[in-house]
């Protein structure tokens, strides 16, 4: 999986968007960007992946570069069980379920506070 | 949505002493499995993959002999610590994802397995 970089944390007030940036230069043209979120003792939940257009779902928005090599995590009002690490982590698409398992790097430590 | 879970949740073991910790992917078939550690304060590690009727395959620097994986059903996937030590302590995480439709590039995630040795 190719690299990301992401902030080591940021810091947001309940109730108001965060937007989470990620940096991923190298990737390649196949590769999904996919957000997963864990929170303190728990394994991790997904969020959202895209490939090249804007997604959207109950949880969150995600928003692609132009040109792929970064993206933004927008949670719309956060709340305080949205404080969390996370992970946007690159994926080669593979088909019928084969798969290699993600890399994960630090991830963001998102904070909200009340 | 997909639900992995794990079996246990927390196990404490004395040292020199085997334990086994069950990945369950309830709603799908999962011919691979992931099994990732994660130390306090860092970032999960992948471990090793499971492959449903075959040997798993590891990480460079996991020993294969220590950290026993068996994956003998499409929803079933063993780790066994053996001969535990308080360094294995840890928390282990299992994901799968499932073989087939759109969701075939999405990994699903267990809530974690905290292992003590004392």
């Amino acid at each position: 999986d190719a690299k990301t970089t992401q902030p080591n944390s940021m810091e947001s007030n309940e109730e108001e968007p965060v937007h989470l940036p990620c940096n991923h230069s190298t990737i390649s043209g196949t590769d999904y960007i996919h957000w997963y979120r864990q929170l303190p003792s728990q394994g991790p939940e997904y969020v959202i992946h895209g490939l090249t257009s804007n997604v959207n779902n109950r949880m969150a928005s995600l928003a692609i570069a132009e040109d792929r090599k970064s993206s933004t995590l927008i949670l719309h009002r956060a709340t305080l069980r949205d404080a969390a690490v996370y992970y946007c982590i690159l994926r080669g698409f593979v088909s019928g379920g084969g798969a290699d398992g993600l890399t994960f790097g630090k991830g963001t430590h998102l904070i909200i506070q009340p | 949505g997909a639900v992995v879970s794990q079996h246990p949740s927390r196990v404490i073991c004395k040292s020199g002493t085997s334990v086994k910790i069950e990945c369950r992917s309830l709603d799908f078939q999962a011919t691979t499995m992931f099994w990732y550690r994660q130390f306090p304060k860092q970032s999960l590690m992948l471990m090793a993959t499971s492959n449903e009727g075959s040997k798993a395959t590891y990480e460079q620097g996991v020993e294969k002999d220590k950290f026993l994986i068996n994956h003998a059903s499409l929803t079933l996937s063993t780790l066994t610590v053996t001969s535990a030590h308080p360094e294995d302590s840890s928390f282990y995480i299992c994901s799968a994802s499932p073989n087939l439709g759109s969701s075939g590039n999405t990994i699903y995630f267990g809530e974690g397995s905290w292992l003590t040795v004392v």
